[in-house]
């Protein structure tokens, strides 16, 4: 199994520009997560979904969206890319939500310049 | 607001020694507490985890109690060495399980 595969691995966006970072677990996961972690930092929730078709915001949604179309993918998008939205981008998965071990992909990092 | 602190943020002892990081959190239906370790460029991984019926679990050189009155749970690493050293993060379950909110980080250095 590969779990969870994040792409790309490195992006480099210039400030206005938009991207997609790709998410997919193939282990019929329910639930579904996108954190980021600045340098130093924590792992801040962006957005998560509890199964196809339903999403939430987590603690800084803000300059970000998502979409659950299937349970296997669950892509982030970012629009007109700004200088904060620097960061390691990690998705992660989980058969019945937080209360159990969370499988995290390779990550993504982003630079905004 | 609904978060979890996470003390100390750097942490270094002697390889042998023991390490305590401690948590706090603020949401009183919290009921799952894991505990991720984070290698350079790697992703975080799981090492224990507790729930809120158990006060104290262990699992070889690592334990993880917790104090549901007073909100606060704490990892203990005995017997410390070198391949310990890593960030290690706390975290714990908003909204009836389906967040899981993590502590800033403790980075920990064992010496040799």
């Amino acid at each position: 199994n590969a779990g969870v595969t994040q792409t790309p691995k490195f992006r480099i966006l210039k400030i206005g520009q938009s991207m997609t970072l790709q998410c997919t677990q193939d282990m019929n996961h329910n639930y579904m997560y996108w954190y980021r972690q600045d340098p130093g930092m924590g792992l801040k929730l962006i957005y998560y979904s509890v199964g196809a078709g339903i999403t939430d915001k987590g603690e800084v949604p803000n300059g970000y969206n998502v979409s659950r179309s299937t349970t296997e993918d669950f892509p982030l998008r970012l629009e007109l890319a700004a200088p904060s939205q620097t960061s390691v981008y990690f998705c992660a998965s989980s058969y019945w939500g937080a209360n159990e071990k969370l499988f995290f992909g390779s990550g993504t990092q982003l630079s905004v310049l | 607001g609904e978060n979890v602190e996470q003390h100390p943020s750097t942490l270094s002892v002697q390889e042998g020694d023991s390490a305590v990081i401690k948590c706090t959190y603020s949401d009183s239906a919290s009921n799952y507490f894991p505990w991720y370790k984070q290698e350079l460029g790697k992703r975080p991984q799981l090492i224990i985890d507790i729930r809120s019926n158990v006060g104290e679990k262990k699992d070889q050189r690592i334990a993880v109690t917790l104090n549901k009155t007073a909100k606060h749970f704490s990892l203990h690493i005995t017997e410390t060495q070198p391949e310990d050293s890593a960030v290690y993060f706390c975290a714990a379950t908003l909204e009836y399980g389906n967040k899981l909110v993590f502590g800033a980080g403790t980075i920990l250095r064992v010496k040799s």
